[in-house]
């Protein structure tokens, strides 16, 4: 049964480019998570979504950042004109409707130039 | 606000010895309580997680103990490995949201 799968992996961009993430959740999982993580920190909630919805966003910068889930395809996590400071690793999560236990992707590494 | 944090940033053991990690917590409103383990370039891996409801909760070689009257969460690892070194992390779940709250994790290294 394979994971939560994140594309790409790595991620280069030069300021002011967009960055797109995209995430599938784990087979049976509706509920999907994105947060953020700097350098020897914690990771940092963004984004909530359930399929076609978004449940709580209260974590994503009101600018620049958006995130969907469509009804088919991955969640993909849409960052424009980057900055610097959006230099990050970057989960997705996923659960299953009737529990609590988020399962975390690999990560997709943004740098940006 | 809400925060979850952890007594030590690193913790040396050598092969064979238990560890423990331990982690506060500051939200008594939490009622989910869960731990990652992330090496290196990885993604956090589920460990063990535990309700508000149970104060020990035992899994493989890992024992979680949550302390609600002084909002103390720990890991427990018996013959901890060497390849039981990462990156520890506590997360907590209010009632309120969905989203886990991360502290800043411990660095498990374990010698040989």
């Amino acid at each position: 049964n394979a994971g939560v799968m994140q594309n790409p992996r790595h991620l280069v961009r030069r300021r002011g480019q967009e960055a797109r993430l995209r995430c599938s959740p784990m087979k049976g999982h509706s509920h999907v998570y994105w947060y953020r993580q700097l350098p020897e920190e914690g990771l940092k909630f963004m984004v909530y979504l359930q399929k076609e919805n978004i449940i709580d966003e209260s974590g994503m910068p009101k600018e620049r950042f958006s995130a969907e889930f469509p009804k088919e395809g991955p969640s993909i996590l849409r960052i424009q004109q980057v900055v610097r400071g959006d230099s990050a690793a970057y989960f997705c999560a996923s659960s299953r409707a009737d529990q609590e236990t988020q399962y975390f992707g690999p990560g997709t590494r943004l740098l940006v130039l | 606000g809400e925060s979850v944090g952890l007594h030590l940033p690193t913790l040396s053991v050598q092969e064979g010895d238990n560890s423990i990690i331990n982690c506060a917590y500051s939200n008594s409103a939490s009622d989910y309580f869960i731990w990652y383990k992330q090496e290196s370039g990885k993604g956090p891996q589920f460990i063990i997680d535990i309700r508000s409801n149970m104060d020990k909760r035992q899994g493989q070689r890992v024992t979680v103990l949550l302390n609600k009257t002084v909002k103390h969460l720990s890991l427990q690892i018996a013959a901890t490995q060497p390849g039981d070194s990462a990156v520890y992390f506590c997360a907590e779940k209010g009632k309120a949201g969905t989203a886990l709250i991360f502290g800043k994790g411990t660095t498990l290294s374990v010698s040989s």
